[in-house]
C-alpha cells in the first residue's frame, strides 16, 4: 500500500502570495494532521482533522487553514505569506482519533521556500 | 502547554545499548508519551508509546519514570541504520480535541 503522499514536493512562493498544500493519506486512515518544521528545529503542530472536523489546532495565526474531503485528503492553505512561513510542511495520517495514543504516519513533507 | 527537553545531541558505540533522556515535568495526566526519529530528508517514523508503564516493543523500549517527569528511549543495540533525529512527544485529548508538543529533538550519532 501507498504512505502519506503530500503535493508538491517544493514550492517557491512571493511574500503576499497565498499556497495550497495537499495530502492523501494512507488507505483507510480518516485523520490527517499537519505539522510545519523549520530548519533545524522540531516539528510544530498546526491541525489535526477526523472525519472531515477540526479536532486539534496548535498556536499557528489565522492565515493557516486546513479542511479534510470526503476521501479524507486534505488540504493546508496560507495565506499572505511571511518570509518566517519558510518550511518544511508534514503531513501525518492515523486510523482513528483514538484519543492520543494511535500511530501516525508522516508523509515526506513539501518543502516551501518564501522569497 | 506542556514541554519537553532533550539533549541537543548524543553519541554511541554501533552494538552498545544508548539511552536518550526526555524531561516532560509539565506532564499532564492525559499525555501519551511518544517518540518518533526522523532521518534526513524524511518525514519523522514511529518507534514507540505510552503512559505510565514502560513499554517494549521489536524498535527499543520506553522507560516512564513513576511521577511520569521524565522518560528514557532504550535502543538496545545501536546500528549505523540508528542514526537519526530522536524526537520526544506529549499527545493529549481533551474533549475529542488534540494538543501535540514536540521536543527539540536529539542528533544521535552511531559510531562504527
Amino acid at each position: 500500500d501507498a504512505g502519506v503522499t503530500q503535493s508538491p514536493t517544493h514550492l517557491i512562493k512571493t511574500r503576499g502570495q497565498q499556497v495550497t498544500l495537499r495530502c492523501s493519506p494512507i488507505s483507510g486512515h480518516k485523520s490527517v494532521s499537519w505539522y510545519q518544521q523549520v530548519l533545524g528545529q522540531g516539528p510544530q503542530f498546526i491541525f489535526q482533522y477526523y472525519e472531515k472536523e477540526e479536532r486539534g489546532r496548535g498556536n499557528f495565526p489565522d492565515r493557516f487553514s486546513a479542511r479534510q474531503f470526503p476521501n479524507y485528503s486534505s488540504e493546508l492553505n496560507v495565506n499572505a505569506l511571511l518570509l518566517g512561513d519558510s518550511a518544511l510542511y508534514l503531513c501525518a495520517s492515523s486510523f482513528l482519533l483514538a484519543g492520543s495514543r494511535d500511530t501516525q504516519y508522516f508523509g515526506p513533507g513539501t518543502r516551501l521556500t518564501v522569497l | 502547554d506542556a514541554k519537553t527537553t532533550q539533549p541537543n545531541s548524543m553519541e554511541s558505540n554501533e552494538e552498545e545499548p544508548v539511552h536518550l533522556p526526555c524531561n516532560h515535568s509539565t506532564i499532564s495526566g492525559t499525555d501519551y508519551i511518544h517518540w518518533y526519529r526522523q532521518l534526513p530528508s524524511q518525514g519523522p517514523e514511529y518507534v514507540i508509546h505510552g503512559l505510565t508503564s514502560n513499554v517494549n516493543n521489536r524498535m527499543a523500549s520506553l522507560a516512564i519514570a513513576e511521577d511520569r517527569k521524565s522518560s528514557t528511549l532504550i535502543l538496545h543495540r545501536a546500528t549505523l541504520r540508528d542514526a537519526a533525529v530522536y524526537y520526544c512527544i506529549l499527545r493529549s485529548n481533551s474533549g475529542g480535541y488534540q494538543k501535540v508538543t514536540f521536543g527539540t529533538g536529539t542528533k544521535l550519532q552511531v559510531i562504527p
